[in-house]
């Protein structure tokens, strides 16, 4: 199994600003995952973060609103730009390795509200 | 990914089985059944997963149909620390290959002391 962390835990923030979300997996995952989960709902999938090229992004969002990379293996970052109350949410980074495409690992989630 | 249908809700009291039912009637034949627990602040987990035999682990038991249209997870005693989002998900290796699990809404599962 893998170890996920994120940080920032939680985070508020003003209208107009950007943050940015680290992912870090204790081992070497081969897919990454960027969820939303808004508050009392299931999971959305916003993007594939893929290693060293652009990240796949599902319907409805968009790179300039979701900026992600993933230099490497273990690592990955998502940004929410010009955020607006909206974006309150938790963002869950995901992994999934090659050995054991039956079991995909989580984070505990960062916590953004925006104000 | 072939649809699944659970109960938006159910309660359990301490220490006694709980039963989640899921039913999935459209089933392929390559389509894993797999169950994932969301605990309060938390990132899902893994829970069990299996084809058409049943399946025990140390969290829980997975009772899948003979038809395969439906299965039920299997919490022997529940416990405070089980109280939790629990979803059904299914899965076909052959297509979704690297592919991510999709969630649906899930059951929210209630442990009264």
């Amino acid at each position: 199994s893998a170890v996920i962390s994120q940080k920032p835990s939680r985070d508020i923030c003003q209208r107009g600003t950007s943050l940015t979300i680290q992912c870090q997996v204790d081992s070497q995952v081969t897919m990454m995952f960027w969820y939303r989960q808004q508050p009392g709902q299931s999971l959305t999938l916003i993007a594939t973060a893929n290693q060293g090229s652009e990240a796949t992004y599902e319907s409805g969002f968009v790179i300039d609103k979701f900026p992600i990379s993933r230099p490497n293996l273990t690592f990955s970052t998502l940004t929410v730009s010009n955020m607006s109350p909206e974006d309150s949410s938790i963002y869950l980074c995901s992994g999934m390795s090659r050995s054991s495409y039956n079991e995909q690992f989580f984070g505990p989630g960062t916590r953004l509200t925006v104000l | 990914d072939a649809k699944t249908t659970q109960p938006n809700s159910m309660e359990s009291n301490e220490e006694e089985p709980v039963h989640l039912p899921c039913n999935h009637s459209t089933i392929s034949g390559t389509d894993y059944i797999h169950w994932y627990r969301q605990l309060p602040s938390q990132g899902p987990e893994y829970v069990i997963h299996g084809l058409t035999s049943n399946v025990n682990n140390r969290m829980a038991s997975l009772a899948i149909a003979e038809d395969r249209k439906s299965s039920t997870l299997i919490l022997h005693r529940a416990t405070l620390r089980d109280a939790a989002v629990y979803y059904c998900i299914l899965r076909s290796p052959l297509y979704n290959y690297g592919q991510n699990f999709v969630f649906g809404p899930g059951t929210r599962l209630s442990v009264l002391p």
